[in-house]
Protein backbone atom coordinates (compact mmCIF):
# COMPACT_ATOMS: atom_id res chain seq x y z
CA UNK A 1 0.00 0.00 0.00
CA UNK A 2 1.27 3.61 -0.41
CA UNK A 3 1.54 4.13 3.53
CA UNK A 4 0.86 2.62 6.58
CA UNK A 5 -2.57 1.85 7.51
CA UNK A 6 -3.97 1.42 10.37
CA UNK A 7 -7.61 -0.22 11.62
CA UNK A 8 -10.39 0.31 12.40
CA UNK A 9 -10.16 3.75 12.38
CA UNK A 10 -12.28 3.81 15.85
CA UNK A 11 -13.16 1.40 18.08
CA UNK A 12 -15.65 1.87 21.08
CA UNK A 13 -15.05 -0.88 24.00
CA UNK A 14 -17.09 -1.68 26.98
CA UNK A 15 -14.78 -1.72 29.66
CA UNK A 16 -13.94 -5.48 30.15
CA UNK A 17 -14.23 -6.28 26.71
CA UNK A 18 -10.85 -7.38 25.03
CA UNK A 19 -9.87 -5.54 21.51
CA UNK A 20 -7.29 -6.13 18.79
CA UNK A 21 -6.05 -2.70 16.84
CA UNK A 22 -4.36 -3.89 13.35
CA UNK A 23 -1.27 -1.85 11.45
CA UNK A 24 -0.35 -2.87 7.79
CA UNK A 25 3.23 -1.03 7.59
CA UNK A 26 4.69 -0.40 4.39
CA UNK A 27 5.58 -2.97 2.46
CA UNK A 28 9.50 -3.97 2.87
CA UNK A 29 9.67 -2.12 6.25
CA UNK A 30 11.67 -3.80 8.94
CA UNK A 31 11.00 -1.56 12.15
CA UNK A 32 7.53 -1.05 13.18
CA UNK A 33 6.26 1.06 16.03
CA UNK A 34 2.99 1.40 18.67
CA UNK A 35 2.46 4.14 20.13
CA UNK A 36 -0.40 5.64 22.75
CA UNK A 37 -1.52 8.81 22.39
CA UNK A 38 -4.00 10.79 24.89
CA UNK A 39 -5.85 13.84 24.22
CA UNK A 40 -3.21 16.67 24.23
CA UNK A 41 0.19 14.39 24.82
CA UNK A 42 2.42 13.44 22.86
CA UNK A 43 2.73 10.00 21.57
CA UNK A 44 3.74 7.52 24.70
CA UNK A 45 6.31 4.76 23.19
CA UNK A 46 4.79 1.15 23.62
CA UNK A 47 7.18 -1.40 22.02
CA UNK A 48 9.10 -1.96 18.43
CA UNK A 49 10.04 -4.39 16.11
CA UNK A 50 12.62 -5.33 13.63
CA UNK A 51 10.89 -7.86 11.33
CA UNK A 52 8.92 -10.48 13.90
CA UNK A 53 11.41 -9.42 16.57
CA UNK A 54 9.95 -7.33 19.64
CA UNK A 55 12.96 -5.83 20.73
CA UNK A 56 11.82 -3.34 23.14
CA UNK A 57 8.08 -3.49 25.32
CA UNK A 58 9.26 -1.52 27.75
CA UNK A 59 6.52 1.06 26.96
CA UNK A 60 3.62 -1.55 27.48
CA UNK A 61 1.43 -0.05 30.33
CA UNK A 62 0.63 -3.60 32.03
CA UNK A 63 0.70 -7.11 31.29
CA UNK A 64 -2.66 -6.32 29.97
CA UNK A 65 -1.37 -4.90 26.62
CA UNK A 66 0.12 -7.27 24.32
CA UNK A 67 1.59 -6.80 20.60
CA UNK A 68 2.96 -9.54 18.06
CA UNK A 69 3.88 -9.12 14.47
CA UNK A 70 4.60 -12.70 13.79
CA UNK A 71 5.53 -12.91 10.30
CA UNK A 72 7.14 -9.80 10.30
CA UNK A 73 4.88 -7.60 8.31
CA UNK A 74 1.67 -7.10 9.82
CA UNK A 75 1.13 -6.35 13.39
CA UNK A 76 -1.59 -6.37 16.24
CA UNK A 77 -2.08 -4.92 19.62
CA UNK A 78 -4.22 -6.56 22.14
CA UNK A 79 -6.09 -5.07 24.72
CA UNK A 80 -7.39 -7.73 27.31
CA UNK A 81 -9.99 -6.52 30.16
CA UNK A 82 -10.02 -3.06 28.88
CA UNK A 83 -10.47 0.24 31.20
CA UNK A 84 -11.18 3.54 30.94
CA UNK A 85 -7.93 4.65 31.05
CA UNK A 86 -6.92 3.01 27.63
CA UNK A 87 -9.31 5.55 26.24
CA UNK A 88 -6.83 7.18 23.95
CA UNK A 89 -5.35 6.90 19.81
CA UNK A 90 -2.77 4.08 19.53
CA UNK A 91 -0.45 5.03 16.43
CA UNK A 92 1.30 2.88 14.42
CA UNK A 93 4.41 3.59 12.41
CA UNK A 94 7.10 1.76 10.43
CA UNK A 95 10.32 2.51 8.90
CA UNK A 96 12.81 1.45 6.25
CA UNK A 97 15.21 -0.24 8.02
CA UNK A 98 15.28 0.87 11.52
CA UNK A 99 18.90 2.34 11.36
CA UNK A 100 19.76 5.65 12.59
CA UNK A 101 19.29 8.39 9.67
CA UNK A 102 15.84 6.85 8.15
CA UNK A 103 12.58 8.45 8.90
CA UNK A 104 9.47 6.69 9.95
CA UNK A 105 5.92 6.90 8.91
CA UNK A 106 2.75 6.82 10.53
CA UNK A 107 -0.44 5.55 10.21
CA UNK A 108 -3.38 7.87 11.03
CA UNK A 109 -4.19 5.94 14.51
CA UNK A 110 -7.20 4.13 15.97
CA UNK A 111 -9.38 5.93 18.79
CA UNK A 112 -10.16 4.12 21.35
CA UNK A 113 -13.06 4.77 23.34
CA UNK A 114 -13.75 2.07 26.55
CA UNK A 115 -17.06 2.80 28.06
CA UNK B 1 16.36 7.65 27.90
CA UNK B 2 16.61 9.42 24.41
CA UNK B 3 13.57 11.54 24.52
CA UNK B 4 13.55 15.06 23.09
CA UNK B 5 12.09 17.55 25.36
CA UNK B 6 10.25 20.60 23.26
CA UNK B 7 10.06 24.41 24.40
CA UNK B 8 8.26 26.17 24.40
CA UNK B 9 4.91 23.72 25.22
CA UNK B 10 2.80 26.36 23.14
CA UNK B 11 3.05 28.93 20.94
CA UNK B 12 0.75 31.40 19.41
CA UNK B 13 1.79 34.12 16.55
CA UNK B 14 0.33 35.79 13.57
CA UNK B 15 0.22 34.80 9.96
CA UNK B 16 3.31 35.77 8.02
CA UNK B 17 5.65 36.13 11.51
CA UNK B 18 8.59 33.24 12.24
CA UNK B 19 8.17 30.63 14.70
CA UNK B 20 11.03 28.60 16.96
CA UNK B 21 10.92 25.86 18.61
CA UNK B 22 13.60 24.09 20.99
CA UNK B 23 14.19 20.68 21.36
CA UNK B 24 16.93 19.70 24.51
CA UNK B 25 18.37 15.92 24.96
CA UNK B 26 19.99 14.41 27.25
CA UNK B 27 22.03 11.36 25.49
CA UNK B 28 24.90 11.55 22.51
CA UNK B 29 23.26 11.23 19.49
CA UNK B 30 24.16 11.28 15.69
CA UNK B 31 21.24 12.72 14.62
CA UNK B 32 17.68 13.99 14.83
CA UNK B 33 14.52 14.10 13.47
CA UNK B 34 11.17 16.48 13.92
CA UNK B 35 7.99 15.60 13.13
CA UNK B 36 4.60 17.64 12.65
CA UNK B 37 1.22 16.55 13.70
CA UNK B 38 -1.64 17.61 12.71
CA UNK B 39 -5.12 17.73 15.36
CA UNK B 40 -6.44 13.79 14.74
CA UNK B 41 -3.87 12.65 12.43
CA UNK B 42 -0.49 10.66 12.65
CA UNK B 43 2.76 12.53 12.76
CA UNK B 44 4.69 13.78 9.46
CA UNK B 45 8.48 13.00 8.97
CA UNK B 46 9.94 17.12 8.35
CA UNK B 47 13.59 17.47 8.60
CA UNK B 48 16.64 15.29 9.84
CA UNK B 49 19.83 17.11 10.44
CA UNK B 50 22.92 14.64 11.14
CA UNK B 51 25.02 15.09 14.08
CA UNK B 52 28.03 16.84 11.52
CA UNK B 53 25.66 19.33 10.09
CA UNK B 54 24.79 22.39 12.46
CA UNK B 55 22.05 23.84 10.05
CA UNK B 56 19.94 22.22 7.39
CA UNK B 57 16.96 23.96 5.50
CA UNK B 58 14.00 22.40 3.54
CA UNK B 59 11.80 25.20 2.04
CA UNK B 60 10.09 27.53 4.96
CA UNK B 61 12.12 25.17 7.81
CA UNK B 62 15.35 25.65 9.35
CA UNK B 63 17.17 23.40 11.80
CA UNK B 64 20.02 23.93 13.78
CA UNK B 65 21.64 21.14 15.81
CA UNK B 66 24.24 22.38 18.36
CA UNK B 67 25.79 18.74 19.79
CA UNK B 68 27.56 20.50 22.53
CA UNK B 69 24.78 21.99 24.06
CA UNK B 70 22.48 18.71 23.25
CA UNK B 71 19.59 21.12 21.69
CA UNK B 72 18.28 21.44 18.47
CA UNK B 73 15.77 24.46 16.54
CA UNK B 74 13.30 24.78 13.89
CA UNK B 75 11.97 27.52 12.99
CA UNK B 76 9.57 27.98 10.25
CA UNK B 77 9.55 31.50 8.59
CA UNK B 78 6.91 33.64 7.21
CA UNK B 79 3.93 30.67 9.02
CA UNK B 80 0.65 30.35 7.92
CA UNK B 81 -2.16 28.99 9.02
CA UNK B 82 -1.76 25.66 7.44
CA UNK B 83 1.42 25.37 9.37
CA UNK B 84 -0.86 25.19 12.76
CA UNK B 85 -0.01 21.73 13.88
CA UNK B 86 1.67 20.23 16.99
CA UNK B 87 6.02 19.97 16.51
CA UNK B 88 8.03 16.87 17.55
CA UNK B 89 11.47 15.87 18.05
CA UNK B 90 13.05 12.65 18.14
CA UNK B 91 16.60 11.32 18.62
CA UNK B 92 17.65 8.49 16.21
CA UNK B 93 16.26 5.29 15.49
CA UNK B 94 16.01 2.01 16.09
CA UNK B 95 13.92 3.09 19.44
CA UNK B 96 11.99 6.19 18.54
CA UNK B 97 10.65 8.03 21.66
CA UNK B 98 8.93 11.56 21.54
CA UNK B 99 8.21 14.37 24.13
CA UNK B 100 5.13 16.45 24.73
CA UNK B 101 5.81 18.76 21.32
CA UNK B 102 5.39 22.39 20.68
CA UNK B 103 1.85 23.29 19.89
CA UNK B 104 2.10 25.84 17.13
CA UNK B 105 -1.03 28.06 16.63
CA UNK B 106 -1.04 30.36 13.67
CA UNK B 107 -3.45 32.92 13.66
CA UNK B 108 -4.62 34.11 10.03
Amino acid sequence: GAGVSQSPRYKVAKRGQDVALRCDPISGHVSLFWYQQALGQGPEFLTYFQNEAQLDKSGLPSDRFFAERPEGSVSTLKIQRTQQEDSAVYLCASSRDGVRNTEAFFGQGTRLTVV
Amino acid sequence: SQQGEEDPQALSIQEGENATMNCSYKTSINNLQWYRQNSGRGLVHLILIRSNEREKHSGRLRVTLDTSKKSSSLLITASRAADTASYFCAPPLPKLVFGKGTKLTVNP
